[in-house]
């Protein structure tokens, strides 16, 4: 079956612009996590869906950083105003049940961007 | 806060036996222990799962003592195409899963 994909795998947007990054989870889990990951370093944790509810967005690092799941299956990942501290790999990952700390969390391949 | 710690990076060479081990100083009762390896330009991908004692797999064992405050991920007879980063994320004082700087191996002819 189909995993995790992402679109697009690559990003290069001027500074200022806004980007769409989106997230096509595996068919029928609830639970849907956005990452960010700098090189070098391991993903870090920016928010968290089950179903359509966003449960958890503490780790958007500020109100640039918009997401959202209305129909509790594809997520879209918005950065505003793009600076180039936001240039990372954004990873989206899903888990079938409500649990993502019992769970194996599937990964998408990653959008990596780039701000000039 | 939970916090996750494991070597920064580890060499071996094809065919040995490889161990990372990781501290879980404050997890919760009810959580499992999961390792995952990433490839470059690559999401990070499960590789086994444990709650307690020892777990087997097509591809590494898992050994959790019983005050499950480490495990040991070990992988038997590596290869080249091992060489990944290795996570044993751990889930935060919020829930959150903290991921760490993981441990990169590096297989060697």
């Amino acid at each position: 079956g189909a995993g995790v994909s992402q679109s697009p795998r690559y990003k290069v947007a001027k500074r200022g612009q806004d980007v769409a990054l989106r997230c096509d989870p595996i068919s029928g889990h609830v639970s849907l996590f956005w990452y960010q990951q700098a090189l070098g370093q391991g993903p870090e944790f920016l928010t968290y869906f089950q179903n359509e509810a966003q449960l958890d967005k503490s780790g958007l690092p500020s109100d640039r950083f918009f997401a959202e799941r209305p129909e509790g299956s594809v997520s879209t990942l918005k950065i505003q105003r793009t600076q180039q501290e936001d240039s990372a790999v954004y990873l989206c990952a899903s888990s079938l049940q409500r649990d993502p700390f019992q769970e194996t969390q599937y990964f998408g391949p990653g959008t990596r961007l780039l701000v000039l | 806060l939970a916090k996750t710690t494991q070597p920064i990076s580890m060499d071996s060479y094809e065919g040995q036996e490889v161990n990372i081990t990781c501290s879980h100083n404050n997890i919760a009762t009810n959580d499992y222990i999961t390792w995952y390896q990433q490839f470059p330009s690559q999401g990070p991908r499960f590789i086994i799962q444990g709650y307690k004692t020892k777990v087997t797999n097509e591809v590494a064992s898992l050994f959790i003592p019983a005050d499950r405050k480490s495990s040991t991920l070990s992988l038997p007879r590596v290869s080249l195409s091992d060489t990944a980063v290795y996570y044993c994320p751990n889930a935060g004082n919020n829930r959150k899963l903290i991921w760490g700087l993981g441990t990169s191996l590096a297989v060697n002819p």
